[in-house]
């Protein structure tokens, strides 16, 4: 079983909808929980840390639950340049050893 | 934010050459760099943990002997590939931390080797 696990897509979906993707990790240890955004040929960048409350950043919105060791990422009102691979990353502690899911593939139709 | 730079941002090269990637932290003191490889279609792997002035910690299953390691600088760290084969073609990412009590990585470019 692999460490961090996500549905790979592709997602196509329309501009203005709105699009969840989920991420289960086995870890049960894991501390620290992010989503980076990698366009293609691109490095990775962090998108949005995760916390236990859950938090949002304007259309974007992130939640975790510890219990079912399963973290979920909202994106309204998608826009074209939303467009990428979605990685769902943990971390036993602060931003060490990242362990990446092998992503989730967005792309926004006009 | 923090500017991780990458050199060269492409590759090729013949079998059985070496070849070496630098990774810079532009704008920040770095102790820990980590060096990442990423095949088509899958998830970035950890290969390495490079700590400035020590030797690195690698992954279960990377050759320390193939893929060398330097950390000679607060802001550099070296990655060689060792007599290069073609199943070593990938997508190579560096990261450094800032440090402090929130450790954020910070990626590089990376850089894209092709072994033919």
């Amino acid at each position: 079983r692999k460490e961090v696990e996500q549905d790979p897509g592709p997602f196509n979906v329309p501009e203005g909808a709105t699009v969840a993707f989920n991420c289960t990790y086995s870890n049960s240890a894991s501390q620290s929980f992010f989503w980076y955004r990698q366009d293609c040929r691109k490095e990775p960048k962090l998108l949005m840390s995760v916390y236990s409350s859950g938090n949002e950043d304007g259309r974007f919105t992130a939640q975790l639950n510890r219990a079912s060791q399963y973290i979920s990422l909202l994106i309204r009102d998608s826009k074209l340049s939303d467009s990428a691979t979605y990685l769902c990353v943990v971390s036993p502690g602060s931003a060490r050893q990242l362990t990446f899911g092998s992503g989730t593939q967005l792309t926004v139709l006009p | 934010g923090a500017v991780v730079s990458q050199h060269p941002s492409w590759v090729i090269c013949k079998s059985g050459t070496s070849v070496k990637i630098e990774c810079r932290s532009l704008d920040f003191q770095a102790t820990t760099m980590f060096w990442y490889r990423q095949f088509p279609k899958q998830s970035l792997m950890l290969m390495a943990t490079s700590n400035e002035g020590s030797k690195a910690t690698y992954e279960q299953g990377v050759e320390k002997d193939k893929f060398l390691i330097n950390h000679a600088s607060l802001t550099l760290s070296t990655l060689t590939v060792t007599s290069a084969h073609p199943e070593d073609s990938s997508f190579y990412i560096c990261s450094a931390t800032t440090g402090g009590a929130v450790e954020t990585q910070y990626f590089g470019p990376g850089t894209r080797l092709l072994v033919l």
